[in-house]
């Protein structure tokens, strides 16, 4: 159980662009999801939390017009890279946390996805 | 705010042999979790371990253990009869404990740990 999916796996895009990446949890519910970006040989940066049926809360340095987030049931979120550019390649992996119980901290892992912008 | 130290961002272990992996964090919280994640080739976050704050006994998970200094921020990962399959970087994490809301995860920088056959 606890499974998260993410598609697409990979996706190269031409700059300017907009490009969406789904992050479905499969066999439970998520009231919470979070965006994270991932660096070459870094760790993890968290962008954003995605709160289902309501706005997204943005880090420091995020751009929200740049990266939309939208988070419209219980089992998806999805995330906008708007207009791409080359700099915005990286690797986005998102996370959900069970619904079940308020005092859950156990967070589920997408496998990720690798975007290339041209 | 809350930051997460590795200081080793290499290691290499022997098959078969027992490594430990440092991690120190900074917080004033007192309730929170620690997190050990380890992410292999594939990139696929996977849970190693975690240790509630409030208990005093280790985490324990087959050949993976914790030792949790909660006075001395300290929270390292001990790997016995290394695999293989342990060569992936880990990743310490860290996270308040709340009783609603978004609690996400502070991550340190990461040790890639290399299991030699």
């Amino acid at each position: 159980g606890a499974v998260v999916s993410q598609h697409p796996s990979r996706v190269i895009c031409k700059s300017g662009t907009s490009v969406k990446i789904e992050c479905r949890s499969l066999d439970f519910q998520a009231t919470t999801m979070f965006w994270y970006r991932q660096f070459p040989k870094q760790s993890l940066m968290l962008m954003a939390t995605s709160n289902e049926g309501s706005k997204a809360t943005y880090e420091q340095g995020v751009e929200k017009d740049k990266f939309l987030i939208n988070h419209a049931s219980l089992t998806l979120s999805t995330l906008t890279v708007t207009s791409a550019h080359p700099e915005d390649s990286s690797f986005y992996i998102c996370s959900a946390r069970e619904t079940a119980t308020v005092f859950s901290y156990e967070q589920y892992f997408g496998p990720g996805t690798r975007l290339t912008v041209t | 705010a809350q930051t997460v130290t590795q200081s080793q961002p290499e290691m290499s272990v022997q098959e078969a042999e027992t490594v430990t992996l440092s991690c120190t964090y900074d917080t004033s919280e007192n309730n929170y979790y620690l997190f050990w994640y380890k992410q292999p080739p594939s990139r696929q976050m996977i849970l190693v371990i975690r240790q509630e704050a409030y208990k005093q006994q280790n985490a324990t998970e087959n050949r993976f253990s914790v030792n949790f200094q909660k006075a001395a921020k300290s929270f390292s990962l001990k790997i016995s009869d290394s695999q293989l399959g342990d060569t992936a970087m880990y990743f310490c994490a860290f996270m308040k404990h709340a009783n609603t809301g978004a609690n996400n995860l502070f991550f340190g920088t990461g040790t890639r740990l290399t299991v030699i056959p």
